[in-house]
């Protein structure tokens, strides 16, 4: 079993629409959380990052976090075809005896139709 | 800024041949690490630097060499190339160990091993 779980998709969506994306996860120590876009052939930018639990808004974007379902959600409120691009979760447990180790998903492709 | 700037943007090589991807950052990025993204697979650390003369191994090293002689720049050698090596490579900075998953990428080296 991988320790962070992603639809793949293709997810496909009206402009306009809202967008959720979702990620699951095993490692009950993972505390930081990220959401990577990566528009094609191009390298992955990174959008929201959040600690712990909770909420985090960032214009249409909204980073949601559930420690205790180990789930993760990206929303996208009035998506635009300019978000059409492979969205990637990842998450670390930071150990500071070494680097951070962060795993990513493998990444949802999301497709805005105009 | 160019931020952090990858060459070549492509490479075919054949089996056994040697190659070096380059890697650059002009933030004064503390950490600097390499990945490799395949199809399914998330993207992968390959090795990390954090700071000038200090490397460690990711997880999937073999067949990689890396080194960090300066603070801007993060060379990935393929020693002997095989076609498991043919892969999407990502070099990747952030400005210090402590928020090593604010990661800023380069755009990447599509290698194809024949």
């Amino acid at each position: 079993q991988k320790e962070v779980e992603q639809d793949p998709g293709p997810l496909s969506v009206p402009e306009g629409a809202i967008v959720s994306l979702n990620c699951t996860y095993s490692n009950s120590a993972f505390q930081y959380f990220m959401w990577y876009r990566q528009y094609s052939r191009k390298g992955p930018e990174l959008l929201m990052y959040t600690y712990s639990s909770g909420n985090k808004e960032d214009g249409r974007f909204t980073a949601q976090v559930d420690k205790s379902s180990k789930y993760i959600s990206l929303f996208i409120r009035d998506s635009q075809p300019s978000d059409s691009a492979t969205y990637l979760c990842a998450m670390s447990a930071r150990f500071y005896s070494s680097a951070s180790k962060i795993i990513f998903g493998s990444g949802t492709r999301l497709s805005i139709r105009p | 800024n160019a931020g952090v700037t990858q060459t070549p943007k492509f490479q075919v090589l054949k089996t056994g041949q040697s190659m070096t991807l380059q890697c650059a950052q002009d933030m004064n990025h503390e950490y600097m690490s390499w990945y490799r993204q395949d199809p399914g697979m998330g993207l992968r650390l390959i090795h990390y630097s954090v700071g000038a003369g200090i490397t460690d191994q990711g997880e999937v090293p073999n067949g990689y060499n890396v080194s960090r002689s300066t603070t801007e720049d993060f060379p990935l050698r393929l020693l002997s190339a095989a076609p498991s090596q043919t892969s999407v490579y990502f070099c990747a900075s952030s400005y210090s160990v402590r928020e090593g998953e604010k990661l800023f990428f380069g755009s990447g080296t599509q290698l194809s091993v024949l």
